[in-house]
Order: structure tokens, then sequence, then C-alpha cells
């Protein structure tokens, strides 16, 4: 399996602007996760999912962040608008049950 | 209650010395104490984990000492060589809670 995989790998974008940010889960894996990490704050959950639907959203800093996992093999994280503040690296990973975790390679995201 | 607390924030080690970063929890639940390493630009890898059944865990020259009555956990490496200089993170599960709680993290350094 080639693992987690994300996309893009680095974006750049100005203040105001739309971000999306995209996992591919391993296959068969049922959780997956995604993470912001910053040298502050270091390695903060933000959101996760059991079989595509959204179990605890309570990191999600504010309403411009979203997410959704349409189906088992995809999942976006989208801020509406960007802000600097946003500027990190975000990690997309995935598990089966209460197995190994996986991260991906992350996305870093620099908000001008 | 949910705070998983890592100490040094930074390490800088000798070849062929003990490397020793430390990780402290309150949450008698928890049942599930990974490490995780990080190189620069990847994602976390799981690097080594335990279970408070037992009070130690070697993998090769990484071990985990577990000490449940103090709410303790520890991760030793032994001859670190220059190719261990990374980014580790503590983490812990369990007691109904489906998601992974990290350290602050540890940036060793391993000069030769």
């Amino acid at each position: 399996d080639a693992g987690v995989i994300q996309s893009p790998r680095h974006e750049v974008t100005e203040m105001g602007q739309e971000v999306t940010l995209r996992c591919k889960p391993i296959s068969g894996h049922d959780y997956l996760f995604w993470y912001r990490q910053t040298m502050m704050r270091g390695l903060e959950l933000l959101i996760y999912f059991n079989n595509n639907v959204p179990i605890d959203d309570s990191g999600m800093p504010e309403d411009r962040f979203s997410a959704k996992m349409p189906n088992a093999s995809f999942s976006t994280l989208k801020i509406q608008p960007s802000e600097p503040r946003d500027s990190a690296v975000y990690f997309c990973a995935s598990r089966q049950g209460p197995g190994e975790l996986f991260f991906g390679e992350g996305s870093r995201l620099t908000v001008l | 209650q949910q705070q998983v607390k890592q100490s040094p924030q930074s390490l800088i080690v000798q070849k062929g010395g003990i490397s020793i970063i430390n990780c402290a929890y309150e949450n008698t639940a928890f049942d599930y104490f990974p490490w995780y390493q990080q190189f620069p630009g990847k994602g976390p890898a799981l690097l080594i984990a335990i279970r408070p059944d037992v009070s130690e865990k070697k993998e090769g020259r990484f071990t985990i000492s577990f000490n449940k009555s103090a709410k303790q956990f520890s991760l030793h490496i032994m001859d670190s060589q220059p190719g261990d200089s990374a980014t580790y993170f503590c983490a812990a599960k369990g007691g109904g809670y489906n998601k992974l709680i990290f350290g602050a993290g540890t940036r060793l350094a391993v000069h030769p």
C-alpha cells in the first residue's frame, strides 16, 4: 500500500483565499484524523471520522474550518477564508480499528 | 486530565550516548502509550508502544520504561546515532477516548 497520501505538499496563498487540503487514507482503514502542527502548539487534533462520519470536531479552531469525508477513500479539510495564523503543517492520519496510526507526509500551508 | 506532559523540549547527545525522554499523564484510564518519531519534512511514524501490563519494552536500541504508580513513562535510546536525530512525541490513549493525546515533542540532536 502507498500509505496515507496528502495533497498538495505545499500551498502558498494570500489571506482571504480558500484553501482545500486533500487526503487519501490507507485502504481498509476506518478511522481518519486531521492534525495541525505548529512550533507553538505542537500536534493538535482537529477532527476525526469513523466510517466516514465525523465523530469529534472539538479541535476545529473556528467556523472557517470545515472537513468532509464523502467516501472511505477521500477526505478534505477546507479553510475559508484563510488567515496568516492558519500557517502550519496539516497532517492526515488513518488507522484500522484500534490499530497503529499512520500519518501522511503533511501539507505545509503558508498564508501571506 | 487529558494532557500528556513531555520533557525535555530539546536534547543534545553525543554519538554513543543514551538519550532519555520523559512523559507524564494524569488519566489513569489510559491504556496505550506509543512513541512516535518524526524526521524533518515527514509525518510522525510509530517507533515503539507499550501497554500498562508491562513495565518495560525493548526493541533494538529503543526501550520504553513504564511506571504505572507514578503515571510516567520514558523512552531510552541506547548507543544514540546521528541518524536518530529527529523529533520524538509520546502519546496516550484509552478510557473511552478514541484519539491519541500527544505530548509537545522533544527535538533530539545526536552529535558525531
